[in-house]
């Protein structure tokens, strides 16, 4: 099956820097690769995803770039705030029927400082 | 639009007891996932139910298991329950309309087995 890693498990940034984080998928058939913030005692929520037939997205602070041919995909935050702190997941899925099927990473825990 | 609730929200459990967790799925979604998460592993996939059929399963023992009601509410069930099945149970529920992919994760029931 799908191996999701994740790196680094913890990062912390001073407010207004950037923060990258990177994840690696070992299936070749996983097409659809979403991130999911997690705040302290709350749900997971969607903030980003991409296709495999896109290279990047933006959303506002938010990017995310893929590269299929390394397996690797990243989360870039920048101008990060305080609020940004949480866990944030990576995960990859093979798309159509297994979309509800989702192999996630083990998170990384980011600490915004004021 | 109320979001995907879960019930319990906390449960306590001994070594060898069975368990029942309840999901209420938004309006209108049919796919059901389960995750549990743990503070070791992260999110990992239970399995995933569309129009009450398990169209996918991770992973775990026999022991857990679940169904789909035709109102799309969902129930898995662990029984036998062991020390390691502590952890947060999270459901999510999805349209999955086309190439949206995004889950709707609940709040989730922490179980604690003594």
């Amino acid at each position: 099956g799908e191996n999701v890693e994740q790196h680094p498990s913890t990062l912390s940034v001073q407010e207004g820097d950037s923060a990258v984080i990177k994840c690696t998928y070992s299936d070749s058939a996983s097409n659809y690769f979403p991130w999911y913030k997690q705040e302290l005692g709350k749900r997971p929520q969607l903030i980003i995803d991409i296709r495999s037939n896109v290279g990047e997205k933006k959303d506002q602070r938010i990017a995310v770039t893929l590269n299929k041919t390394a397996k690797h995909f990243s989360l870039h935050i920048t101008e990060t705030q305080p609020e940004d702190s949480a866990v944030y997941f990576c995960a990859a899925s093979r798309g159509g029927s297994t979309l509800g099927r989702l192999y996630f990473g083990r998170g990384t825990q980011l600490t915004v400082w004021p | 639009k109320a979001g995907v609730t879960q019930t319990p929200r906390y449960l306590i459990k001994t070594r060898g007891q069975q368990v029942t967790l309840s999901c209420s799925p938004i309006s209108g979604h049919r796919s059901v996932s389960w995750y549990q998460q743990t503070p070791g592993q992260g999110l990992q996939f239970l399995f995933e139910y569309f129009s009450e059929t398990q169209r996918n399963k991770g992973n775990f023992p026999g022991r857990f298991s679940g169904r789909q009601f035709s109102n799309s509410r969902s129930e898995m069930n662990v029984s036998t329950l062991e020390l390691g099945d502590s952890a947060l149970y999270l459901c999510a529920s999805s349209r999955l309309k086309g190439d949206t992919g995004e889950l709707f994760f609940g709040e989730g029931s922490r179980l604690t087995v003594l």
